[in-house]
Formats: structure tokens, sequence, C-alpha cells
């Protein structure tokens, strides 16, 4: 089952500087798309999300970016800060009664001070 | 700030054991699930519930697992008869819901079974 694909398994990116997670879909129902951020021995902590209907959200230092088209999105962190290291995972879901989340592989991020 | 919570952190059992994995959720939140984590592998559904009864379902859901919320705090998993291939991390998430908009479901720290 690979309906949510993050390719990086890893990025790395000096501190300030800005940081491009990718995730890439297949399900064309799905309607709703979020990020986690993980820290080893933790749960998934929700970061922003982005529904169908738009193809930008931002928040803060924070900024998603869905192109529906080729079902892809982004996440943009600017700037980035050695606290941003953690594993990110991308997520989709069809809208309706459960919204069970569909995750992708996690692209873990590194942030060098 | 509200947070889901789960206990234990982490439980090690012996195979064909019953282990029952324990969550309370926000207390605002309606709608209810469990994902487990196996090491190296992606988060994967297991249930969702809501009213006080399954709404969907994954196939890795068998008969050997359950859920319930006994007491209107409290969300709970269990297993059966574990197997070796039960080990995982578990984690409980919550999420509200207002009507008609999506909302992200927040997770807690989770549990990690070990069968040995």
């Amino acid at each position: 089952d690979q309906q949510v694909k993050q390719n990086s398994p890893s990025l790395s990116v000096q501190e300030g500087r800005i940081s491009i997670l990718n995730c890439d879909y297949t399900n064309s129902m799905f309607d709703y798309f979020l990020w986690y951020k993980k820290y080893p021995a933790e749960g998934p902590t929700f970061l922003i999300s982005i529904s169908s209907i738009k193809d930008k959200n931002e928040d803060g230092r924070f900024t998603v970016f869905l192109n529906k088209s080729a079902k892809h999105l982004s996440l943009h962190i600017v700037p980035s800060q050695p606290g941003d290291s953690a594993v990110y995972f991308c997520a989709a879901s069809v809208g309706g009664a459960t919204n069970k989340l569909i995750f992708g592989t996690g692209t873990l991020l590194a942030v060098q001070p | 700030e509200p947070e889901v919570t789960q206990t234990p952190s982490h439980q090690v059992t012996q195979m064909g054991q019953e282990v029952i994995l324990r969550c309370v959720p926000i207390s605002n939140h309606l709608y209810f699930y469990w994902y487990r984590q196996i090491l190296g592998q992606k988060v994967e559904f297991l249930v969702s519930f809501y009213n006080n009864e399954i709404s969907e379902k994954s196939e890795i859901f068998d008969d050997q697992f359950s859920v319930e919320r006994p007491d209107g705090s409290n969300f709970t998993l269990k297993i059966r008869s574990t197997k070796l291939e039960d080990s995982a991390m578990y984690f409980c998430a919550s999420r509200k819901m207002t009507g008609g908009f999506y909302n992200e479901q927040f997770f807690g720290p989770g549990t990690r079974l070990t069968v040995l």
C-alpha cells in the first residue's frame, strides 16, 4: 500500500536556510493533508494541514503547498532551526465519517547549527 | 494544553497472553483512533471509534483485537492472544468533530509493546 510516499528518507539543512520536504500521493479521493513531526519515543505532533480546496496554507515558519494535478504536497520551513530536527510525516485522509490517516514513511530532517 | 495520554509506556508480554493498552483522549473530542508503527515501518491505521462503536477498521484489526470506551474517559485496545508480530509502538489519537470542517488528530506518546 503506497498511497502516500515520501521519497527522501533524510534531508540535511543548515540553520537559517529553507527546508523543503516532499510528499506524493496516488489516491485522488484524498482531500485533507497533514504534516506531523515526530521525535524518538514520542507520538506524532501535528504541525500544519491543508484541505484540497486550497493550494497553500501558512502558519509561522511553516508553509504547506498542495499541487492537486501533480498529486504532490510540500512542507517549507523557513528559517530552519536546530530544534526542527525530527522525523516529518506526511498524512492524507478522505474527508467523511472516520478521516483515518494514511501516513508516508517519513523524512528525517537534520538541521545543522 | 490538553493532551492524549497513554499507559503503560512500555509493556512486555509473553506470546499468547492478553494485553490491554489504555488511552485517555482529549476530553471534548468525539473520534478516537488506534494506530501502530512496527519498527522501521510507517504508522498504520488500526481502528476508529465514534459514538461507542467502531466506525472503521483495517484488515490488521482481526478478531484478536477489540476496543472499548468503558467509562466515558478511557479508551482501550485489547489484544486477546498476542503474537510476536504484534510487537510495535501503539498510538492512540483523538479528534474533535466540528461539523463539516476537517480537523487534525492529536496523538498520544505511544505504548511500546514487546511480545516475547
